[in-house]
């Protein structure tokens, strides 16, 4: 059974910085392209970064350009998102989300709340 | 404002069919597949339709989705009241950036 497990949410204040983690099981993780999602309260879906399978190609949404940095440790079956200079406007739960060849997530994980606030 | 257009909202009937547009331009969905999404209150989305109209295991026949030069629908029909929910199309652009609709929440009267 494919498992996409976030961690690292919480509350930190604007400017400050948080690492977001995601835990892949059920599936040959080095094989997929994974991507981090986010929605804002009450609000919709907004995509945030795409990493390829190897790591060595990477797009950012531009609200995040500069500021996040997306990364994987395929031996560790993990997903990251280093998140910095963060704003009140990045309050979100943020989603990793398993990559299908004809552009859509099939799989999501449950997601991990980020509140920035001071 | 999303670059892809949805119904902020529709609804209908038990029983009855209901369709959820999504537009975009010659730039996203005109030259990329369609996904759709649905999301219950309080939960992670779920893959409806990938590459325009396909179904996923698990997926009832009920829900099916189509695409038209740089429009897509998400058909569901049969409804249930446990089909009330938010629901996203989602597709990539030419500036390799993926983008979702607004989101249509979908009421079973």
């Amino acid at each position: 059974e494919v498992q996409l497990v976030e961690s690292g949410g919480g509350l930190v204040q604007p400017g400050g910085s948080l690492r977001l983690s995601c835990a892949a099981s059920g599936f040959t993780f080095s094989s997929y392209e994974m991507n981090w999602v986010r929605q804002a309260p009450g609000k919709g879906l907004e995509w945030v970064s795409y990493i390829s399978s190897s790591g060595s190609t990477i797009y950012y949404a531009d609200s995040v350009k500069g500021r996040f940095t997306i990364s994987r440790d395929n031996a560790k079956n993990s997903l990251y998102l280093q998140m910095n200079s963060l704003r009140a406007e990045d309050t979100a739960v943020y989603y990793c989300a398993r990559y299908q060849e004809g552009g859509d997530f099939d799989y999501w994980g449950q997601g991990t709340l980020v509140t920035v606030s001071s | 404002q999303s670059v892809l257009t949805q119904p902020p909202s529709v609804s209908a009937a038990p029983g009855q069919k209901v369709t959820i547009s999504c537009s975009g331009s010659s730039s996203n969905i005109g030259n990329n597949y369609v996904s759709w999404y649905q999301q219950l209150p309080g939960t992670a989305p779920k893959l409806l339709i990938y590459e325009n109209n396909k179904r996923p295991s698990g997926i009832p026949d009920r829900f099916s989705g189509s695409k038209s030069g740089t429009s897509a629908t998400l058909g569901i029909t049969g409804l249930q009241t446990g089909d009330e929910a938010d629901y996203y199309c989602g597709t990539w652009d030419s500036s390799l950036s993926a983008l979702f609709g607004g989101g249509t929440k979908l009421t079973v009267l």
